[in-house]
């Protein structure tokens, strides 16, 4: 069973570029939620995906936006990087419904603005 | 706003020292609280907590909810240097599927 899988591992763009991170969810797994992880700093929410739509959003400029596809895989794209961007990019797959708060991670995309 | 704190930030300890982590948490509509630990990247899932699953063990780790205090406690018995890693404690915002994580226990074990 493939667990969640994020690409690129990583990735070193410049500031004013544009970048898209993939991910696939762990099987069975209809919801996708993306997180920044500063240094030293948990996980920050940046938004959610269930059902093709966004149906949260954390606290994130919209340079930041994303998509899901049909067959529940995401991406996340950030335009006009800064340098404050670099940064792990955590996906996270679960399956909505009652008592399924856990989420599971992918290994990440360690993206570099210089 | 749902806040997660946790302690402390970092800890060393040697091999077959026992470890307790702690988590306070802030949010409203309370309805979980989550455990991971993260060593290279990618957070792995170890416990959730909820009011009708306030103890969790799994090997050496264990831990416990207690709901009136708004608090978790992660432990760890015999510590081995593989357990060295950070520590994430999360709970969903206010009956939403957004995870609010602390800041995380960077825990080192020494041989």
């Amino acid at each position: 069973d493939a667990g969640v899988t994020q690409s690129p591992t990583h990735l070193i763009k410049t500031r004013g570029q544009q970048v898209t991170l993939r991910c696939s969810p762990k099987s069975g797994h209809d919801t996708v939620s993306w997180y920044q992880q500063a240094l030293g700093q948990g996980p920050q929410f940046i938004f959610q995906y269930y059902e093709e739509e966004e149906r949260q959003r954390g606290n994130f400029p919209d340079r930041f936006s994303g998509h899901q596809f049909p067959n529940y895989s995401s991406e996340l794209n950030v335009n006009a990087l800064l340098l404050g961007d670099s940064a792990l990019y955590l996906c996270a797959s679960s399956f909505t419904g009652v008592g399924t708060d856990t989420q599971y991670f992918g290994p990440g995309t360690r993206l570099t603005v210089l | 706003e749902d806040k997660v704190v946790q302690s402390p930030l970092s800890l060393v300890v040697h091999e077959g020292d026992t470890v307790t982590l702690n988590c306070s948490y802030e949010v409203t509509n309370f309805r979980s609280l989550l455990w991971y630990k993260q060593e290279k990247k990618a957070p792995t899932f170890l416990f959730m907590l909820t009011s009708s699953g306030i103890e969790k063990k799994s090997g050496r780790l264990s831990s416990i909810l207690d709901k009136k205090e708004l608090s978790s406690i992660l432990n760890i018995t015999a510590t081995q240097t593989g357990d060295s890693a950070i520590y994430l404690c999360a709970g969903p915002q206010g009956g939403s599927e957004k995870l609010v994580f602390g800041k995380g226990t960077k825990l080192t074990v020494n041989p």
